[in-house]
């Protein structure tokens, strides 16, 4: 398997709805990562794991909640969202975190993403 | 402030012809480049990276150039084929960090 997965592909929601957004890589990626990207724009980093723990939070509000349960699986928590919020929300994971052994040339690698429309 | 720019926002190129897509970069701490190329409704895909000690890396089709001093890299995809119209991204970083910063990307059209 090599591939980034993302789930759901759409996502429709109102403001006081809660959802999740889920992402899932079996390459045996060690870090992994959230990005948000508008329209016309390139994608902004929002958070990273590196070995299933949070190293990076871009100041995202905390509307959003990330967790990563295993180090296969990373979920994205939605609550309380505005309209400017709507984005195309990008996952993505690579092999080691920065800083150890090997991980010189840090390559991303994408899932398809999730269209998320907040109404 | 914009580190990375892709100052093209489209370029359109005859198939079999070389297509020249541009980036450049304003922080002199970034020593890792890598190019991403965008289908709609997709994820970036990897295409190729370069470290800042080299000046050109090669795959297939796709070459890198990356000029330090001019704080200049430059993807050439040859020849060009309808399959590479997409949107390319370029991103910059430093080697030990987990953050990409990301151009604006350059819409690629390849015409038959």
């Amino acid at each position: 398997d090599t591939e980034v997965t993302q789930t759901p592909k759409h996502l429709v929601m109102g403001m006081t709805n809660k959802k999740s957004l889920k992402c899932e890589q079996h390459m045996g990626h060690r870090a992994m990562y959230w990005y948000k990207q508008k329209a016309k724009k390139p994608p902004e980093l929002m958070f990273v794991y590196s070995y299933e723990k949070l190293s990076i939070n871009e100041s995202v509000p905390s509307r959003f909640s990330p967790e990563c349960p295993n180090s296969s699986l990373l979920n994205l928590h939605l609550h309380a969202l505005q309209p400017e919020d709507s984005a195309l929300y990008l996952c993505a994971s690579s092999p080691r975190p920065a800083g150890t052994s090997g991980s010189s040339y840090n390559e991303q690698f994408f899932g398809p993403g999730t269209r998320l429309t907040v109404l | 402030d914009q580190q990375v720019k892709q100052n093209s926002p489209s370029l359109s190129v005859q198939e079999g012809r070389i297509s020249i897509l541009n980036c450049d970069y304003t922080n002199s701490m970034f020593d890792y480049f890598l190019w991403y190329k965008k289908y709609p409704a997709e994820g970036p895909t990897f295409l190729i990276s370069i470290s800042s000690i080299k000046d050109k890396n090669e795959d297939g089709r796709f070459t890198v150039f990356l000029n330090k001093s001019a704080k200049h890299l430059s993807l050439h995809i040859v020849p060009s084929q309808p399959g590479d119209s997409a949107v390319y991204f370029c991103a910059a970083g430093f080697q030990g960090a987990q953050k990409l910063v990301f151009g604006q990307g350059t819409r690629l059209t390849i015409n038959p």
